[in-house]
């Protein structure tokens, strides 16, 4: 059972918009800053958002973050099939003195 | 461009050590902000296993805390992690990762391995 809670998959049609939520507590969203990758099977996981809502150079900017409170949400805009991966939240639990993810979320682009 | 590279021995047997290396390609390990070990059993989410900063400090997950160490080798520009006393739950892809570019303090990878398969079995 992962420390941050996120769907186990969403889906959308091209061209479309999804979110993606990660879900924590005052002791790690709470308190900490987000970030968010992308992973394909197979591949390295891909920094997509750091500081909450903060883009790497090169990520573009149909992807977006935020955050409120204990939650955070990562945006996808244009969904592209190429866009089809397992997307992971991570931050750090101040209780836990321990960086913890959320159990990936597979977006599946219809 | 910066390149990490996991290697591993694919085959543990229980209550052995497990041995990765992570060799870091373009880049000086005595640089960057830190790097970390990451780990993902067969169809579960990621675990953060630990860090080590240049300096040769480390964090560690502290429900891995008794059995990991890491290491850094400027020598070889390689990057080490053991695993003591594995069981079957040690079964996982293993990731070398680092956050090359300081800033604020907060908790992030900006550049990762591919993984390095590891079974753990009789």
């Amino acid at each position: 059972q992962s420390v941050l809670t996120q769907p186990p998959s969403v889906s959308a049609a091209p061209g479309q918009k999804v979110t993606i939520s990660c879900s924590g507590s005052s002791s790690n969203i709470g308190n900490n800053y987000v970030s968010w990758y992308q992973h394909l099977p197979g591949t390295a996981p891909k920094l997509l958002i750091y500081d909450n809502n903060e883009r790497p150079s090169g990520i573009p900017d149909r992807f977006s973050g935020s955050k409120s409170g204990t939650s955070a949400t990562l945006g996808i805009t244009g969904l592209q099939t190429g866009d089809e991966a397992d997307y992971y939240c991570g931050t750090w639990d101040s209780s836990l003195s321990s960086g913890v993810f959320g159990g990936g979320t597979k977006l599946t682009v219809l | 461009q910066v390149q990490l590279r996991e290697s591993g021995p694919g085959l543990v047997k229980p209550s052995e050590t497990l041995s990765l290396t992570c060799i870091v390609s373009a880049y000086s390990i005595s640089s960057g902000y830190y790097w970390g070990w990451i780990r993902q059993p067969p169809g579960k989410g990621l675990e953060w296993i630990g860090s080590i900063y240049p300096s040769g400090g480390t964090y560690y997950n502290p429900s891995l805390k008794s059995r990991v160490t890491s290491s850094l080798d400027t020598s070889k520009n390689q990057v080490s992690l053991k695993v003591y006393s594995v069981t079957a739950a040690d079964t996982a892809l293993y990731y070398c990762a680092t956050r090359l570019v300081a800033g604020s303090g907060s908790w992030y990878f900006d550049l990762w391995g591919r993984g390095t398969l590891v079974t753990v079995s009789s």
